[in-house]
């Protein structure tokens, strides 16, 4: 079974303050997906990577980076945290580099309250 | 752009009660659809999926049925149990522009009470 883990299931962290959100997958997975989850507004994509080094951005990048540096993990980062990314975060990796019929596999996801 | 819309609930069923969950879409090409469920305090997993038009996906009993003429991939369920409460995501993968993307409904939060 594809395995998608992320760092930490809660995090609370002060306006201001730089965020690393840490993503692992073990199945060798080419693509993977940070998203962020709110009610009322499902799951929005903020950034992608298809490879090691390479990303693309989603539909709500504002404020956030991302880093590939290895295939198996991709981080999130707050550069500044700001009240309005309390979220839920989700991790998801698919295997094939292209096609739109492929599975994504997801994190159990991380809680952020930014005060 | 693409997009999906499914009602937010709650859906509130007795046990053993019938599910309809309608999804519609709007996309250009030919996309796949997914249902994926939420169980609380976890991330989203694969439900099921279809990959063309008049496919039916199917897993532990809950189907849907890709429907282009009618852009539906609506979600049912003969008889549901306290242990399917849980928030459903209907969703549709394109691969436009040489990667996968997908475009995620609002989720619909179903509570099944004994």
């Amino acid at each position: 079974d594809v395995k998608v883990t992320q760092s930490s299931r809660y995090l609370v962290k002060r306006t201001g303050e730089k965020v690393f959100l840490e993503c692992v997958q073990d199945m060798d997975h080419e693509n993977m997906f940070w998203y962020r989850q709110d009610p009322g507004l499902g799951l929005r994509l903020i950034y992608f990577s298809y490879d090691v080094k390479m990303k693309e951005k989603g539909d709500i990048p504002e404020g956030y980076s991302v880093s590939r540096e290895k295939k198996e993990r991709f981080s999130l980062i707050l550069e500044s945290a700001s009240t309005n990314q309390t979220s839920m975060y989700l991790c998801a990796s698919t295997l094939a580099l292209a096609g739109s019929t492929d599975t994504q596999y997801f994190g159990p996801g991380t809680r952020l309250t930014v005060l | 752009g693409n997009s999906v819309t499914q009602m937010e609930g709650p859906v509130t069923l007795s046990e053993e009660a019938f599910l309809t969950i309608n999804c519609t879409y709007t996309a250009t090409g030919y996309p796949s659809l997914f249902w994926y469920v939420q169980y609380p305090g976890e991330g989203l997993q694969l439900l099921l999926k279809a990959t063309k038009a008049d496919d039916k996906g199917s897993n532990k009993g809950f189907e849907a049925t890709y429907r282009k003429e009618t852009t539906s991939f609506h979600l049912e369920k003969g008889s549901v149990q306290v242990s399917d409460s849980a928030v459903y995501f209907c969703a549709l993968s394109d691969s436009a522009g040489g990667y996968q993307k997908v475009t995620f409904g609002i989720g619909t939060k179903l509570q099944v009470i004994p």
